[in-house]
């Protein structure tokens, strides 16, 4: 069974810093890994989405890695702003088929002024 | 607009009784998911639909609970019988084409509380 963790749990880090959320699975055999934003209350925005051939995806400030073979992914978070307070979700996609995501259970950012 | 839209936002109700959700997903998309999340948790697969056959459902999906998408637009999720234990938030996502290495895109959720 894919077990997905997210460490750290939480981060608070001054505005402007530079950031790095981590992400492990155990079953290497995904067809691609999404990271997603969560504020509270609300729903899942997408933000990246790496299939297993690929490496790294950017977005603006947003650079994500995978390390497929190792089980690891990374979301780095560049000059970080408040706006960027939220959970960050990672989650792993098992098959072709369909989007039957395995979701961690997130870090909680916050960013102070 | 244009977003995947669920209706209520907020649901309480009595143990026992029978609650119904919707979601209508982003226009022309033909895939639809229900996922589950619980507090702290990330959420988890519960179904998903392609236009209006439901192609696979998780093991989370006790007898109690039917999902429909009638005409391949919008869905709804049905607790018969609710328990404590059902109380999270289901979230509904839509996605374009049926292909896994789509984005999907979510809504905001439908946030039931058993009393």
């Amino acid at each position: 069974k894919q077990e997905v963790t997210q460490i750290p749990a939480a981060l608070s880090v001054p505005e402007g810093e530079n950031l790095v959320l981590n992400c492990s699975f155990t079953d290497s055999a995904i067809y691609n890994l999404q990271w997603f934003r969560q504020d509270p209350g609300k729903g899942l925005t997408s933000l990246l989405l790496i299939q297993s051939s690929q490496r790294e995806q950017t977005s603006g400030r947003l650079n994500a890695s995978l390390d497929k073979s190792s089980g690891r992914s990374t979301l780095y978070i560049a000059a970080s702003q408040p706006g960027d307070s939220a959970t960050y979700l990672c989650a792993v996609c098992p098959s072709g088929t369909a989007s039957k995501l395995t979701f961690g259970t997130g870090t909680r950012l916050q960013v102070t002024l | 607009d244009t977003g995947v839209s669920q209706d209520p936002r907020h649901k309480i109700t009595k143990r026992g009784q029978n609650v119904t959700f919707r979601c209508d997903p982003i226009s022309e998309h033909n895939r639809l998911y229900w996922y589950r999340q619980t507090l702290g948790q990330g959420p988890e697969f519960l179904t998903y639909f392609q236009n209006e056959a439901q192609l696979e459902k998780s093991r989370l999906l006790s007898d109690r609970f039917s999902a429909e998408r009638p005409k391949g637009s919008f869905s709804t999720l049905e607790i018969q019988r609710t328990e404590q234990g059902d109380s999270a938030m289901y979230l509904c996502a839509s996605s374009p084409g049926g292909q896994a290495n789509e984005k999907l895109f979510f809504g905001s959720g439908t946030q039931l509380s058993v009393l």
